[in-house]
């Protein structure tokens, strides 16, 4: 079974700030792996996607890195602002066969504090 | 486009209730699925569906059912409610089989089961 660890599970930082989120998972055969916004008391807003055949992924400030062999992703977020404050949530794919279903296995994500 | 939407919010049970949630999507999505987010532990999948009229069990499909009779809904049912069922539940959808689409989520509903 895949698990997936997403480590710190919580982080503060000043305003400005560049940081690094981090996601481990423990099977290599990964189909894709998405990254997760969540705002207390809502739902999940999706960041970015990987596809298992590329290695990084940009949008805005954001960075998704994604190395297979180590079962590591990372999420960089560039000069950080308070709006960026929320859980960062790291999804694995799995792809069942014959059905084209990606099932999703998450970690329990890192809760942000972006300081003014 | 609404996207992913979810009914009921919010909703308090007691222990031996049925209740079925109810996900629609606008988007024509053929895959949907369901999942249940508890303190502590990472988004799991209960049950989630192909297409319409299919269905297939997840991580937790335990003391849950669900249908999909139409291609735009994906209901999921208690029977009989226990308090391990209280959680938020969230639902997803997404277009198709490549390793590029993205799932899609509603705003969840938080269940308390008594």
């Amino acid at each position: 079974k895949q698990e997936v660890t997403q480590i710190p599970a919580a982080l503060s930082v000043p305003e400005g700030e560049n940081l690094v989120l981090n996601c481990s998972f423990t099977d290599s055969a990964i189909y894709n792996l998405q990254w997760f916004r969540q705002d207390p008391g809502k739902g999940l807003t999706s960041l970015l996607l990987i596809q298992s055949s590329q290695r990084e992924q940009t949008s805005g400030r954001l960075n998704a890195s994604l190395d297979k062999s180590s079962g590591r992703s990372t999420l960089y977020i560039a000069a950080s602002q308070p709006g960026d404050s929320a859980t960062y949530l790291c999804a694995v794919g799995r792809n069942v066969l014959r059905t084209g279903a990606n099932n999703l296995f998450f970690g329990t994500g890192t809760r942000l504090t972006v300081i003014p | 486009n609404a996207g992913v939407t979810q009914t009921p919010k919010f909703r308090v049970l007691k222990t031996g209730q049925s209740m079925t949630l109810l996900c629609a999507q606008d988007m024509n999505h053929e895959y949907m699925y369901w999942y249940r987010q508890d303190p502590g532990m990472g988004l799991r999948l209960i049950h989630y569906s192909v297409g319409e009229g299919t269905t297939a069990k997840g991580e937790v499909p335990d003391g849950y059912n669900v249908s999909r009779l139409k291609k735009q809904n994906f209901l999921l049912g208690l029977e009989s409610a226990a308090p391990s069922q209280t959680s938020v539940y969230f639902c997803a959808s997404s277009s198709g089989t490549s390793d590029n689409n993205e799932q899609f989520f509603g705003p969840g509903t938080r269940l308390t089961v008594l």
